[in-house]
């Protein structure tokens, strides 16, 4: 049972452009959220976080944005730089617990 | 700079070798970690909780005797593999508890041949 989902394996967006990553949850247990980025052969390094009881996080280009009723959460890239691109994951977060969608590629093009 | 140490990097050996991947928290101690591994294009999978001074938590399907763990103080916990196989391939990243849970270890590329 897949808790975390990032259906889009995938994504590629032109330099300048927004990029959204999209993410759906199911356990409603999870008290807050958070988003990381993923080099090939490295730890993943945090980006940004939200708690359930908010609806939008902002820091920078990076925006998480949650909607409680249809457990959906986004991440907006915005403008997307060659830098960002990696793989992009998010988790639901109880207590200490994480649970790990399964990534999506970013490719921002130049 | 890092908080979370994790050593060695790159790991390439013989199928039979035991590996031991260590994990040390460089800022605090750290009562509880977390090892993950993680195969090519999909998510980090939890293996197991090590907590300091007791035995460690396993997740479903990960063999113990296989996956060995010990937290024997507060600011190093190593994950050994022992006997490993060419199926133990992987990447193997530690997550230390801290006020956020963002502190990752670098990870340990482990091949065997």
């Amino acid at each position: 049972d897949q808790q975390v989902k990032q259906n889009s394996p995938s994504l590629s967006v032109q330099e300048g452009r927004i990029s959204i990553l999209n993410c759906d949850y199911t356990n409603s247990m999870f008290d807050y959220f958070l988003w990381y980025k993923k080099y090939p052969a490295e730890g993943p390094t945090f980006l940004i976080s939200i708690s359930s009881i908010k609806d939008k996080n902002e820091d920078g280009r990076f925006t998480v944005f949650l909607n409680k009723s249809a457990k959906h959460l986004s991440l907006h890239i915005v403008p997307s730089q060659p830098g960002d691109s990696a793989v992009y994951f998010c988790a639901g977060a109880a207590g200490n617990m994480l649970t790990f969608g399964g990534g999506t590629r970013l490719m921002v093009k130049p | 700079g890092a908080v979370v140490s994790q050593h060695p990097s790159r790991v390439i050996c013989k199928s039979g070798t035991s590996v031991k991947i260590e994990c040390r928290s460089l800022d605090f101690q750290a009562t509880t970690m977390f090892w993950y591994r993680q195969f090519p294009k999909q998510s980090l999978m939890l293996m197991a909780t090590s907590n300091e001074g007791s035995k460690a938590t396993y997740e479903q399907g990960v063999e113990k005797d296989k996956f060995l763990i010990n937290h024997a103080s507060l600011t190093l916990s190593t994950l050994t593999v022992t006997s490993a196989h060419p199926e133990d391939s992987s990447f193997y990243i530690c997550r230390r508890i801290s006020n956020q849970p963002q502190h990752f270890g670098d990870g340990t590329r482990l091949s065997i041949l």
